[in-house]
């Protein structure tokens, strides 16, 4: 069964530093997200793609998140400047219309 | 807004017994999508069981059920014969269109199920 891949599992990083996230989707999905869950609490939205475009973003998402598709199968989200409250599982989805298959998550721990 | 609600933070049943996991749901909409997903401790999201609005007849998959009534929003899974493996964190979702018209999934905060041996 097709999967969605997510790189690393898990990252430790210096607050402060930049860090990106990689997720390769289902080949024929055509819309991809990002969600986090810090630990405890539910999975929240954080950004859809589409068309090579952000779709929607939620508040979470501020300026110093970002995503691109490098070259059309990489999906990936860039955290600029990471702050101790970025620390957090965060799930790469995609889909093609209603099923949506969840990557098996990074796990972000910010120090 | 669309919520989603979880009002079990947690469950337990004994294995080999059936459970029944509550979610309810806000929603002005008449088509949607609603989900049931699984979380072990390795936090992989699993889908356990997806229901159409538009279709009366609950979804099963194999041991998973589900409970649909739509004028009450409500949205319950029913674990059958359970075992140990389906001890996890249990994710209502609702997929809704925003306003910018793309689909979006809402989660519930989840309720913790043991399975007792």
């Amino acid at each position: 069964e097709p999967e969605v891949t997510q790189t690393p599992s898990h990252q430790v990083t210096q607050m402060g530093q930049e860090v990106i996230l990689r997720c390769v989707p289902i080949s024929n999905h055509l819309y991809f997200y990002w969600y986090r869950q810090i630990l405890g609490q539910k999975v929240e939205f954080l950004v859809s793609f589409y068309n090579n475009e952000i779709s929607e973003k939620s508040e979470i998402f501020d300026d110093q998140f970002s995503v691109e598709r490098p070259d059309g199968s990489n999906f990936t989200l860039k955290i600029r400047s990471t702050k101790l409250e970025d620390s957090a599982m965060y799930f790469c989805a995609s889909t093609r219309g209603t099923g949506y298959t969840f990557g098996s998550g990074t796990r972000l721990t910010v120090v | 807004a669309q919520t989603v609600t979880q009002s079990q933070p947690e469950m337990s049943v004994q294995e080999a017994e059936t459970v029944t996991l509550s979610c309810t749901y806000d929603t002005s909409e008449s088509d949607y999508y609603l989900f049931w997903y699984k979380q072990p401790p390795s936090r992989q999201m699993i889908l356990v069981i997806r229901q159409e609005a538009y279709k009366q007849q609950n979804a099963t998959e194999n041991r998973f059920s589900v409970n649909f009534q739509k004028a009450a929003k409500s949205f319950s899974l029913k674990i059958s014969d359970s075992q140990l493996g389906d001890a996890a964190m249990y994710f209502c979702a609702y997929r809704y269109r925003t306003g910018a018209g793309s689909y979006q999934l809402t989660f519930g905060k989840g309720t913790k199920l043991s399975v007792i041996p």
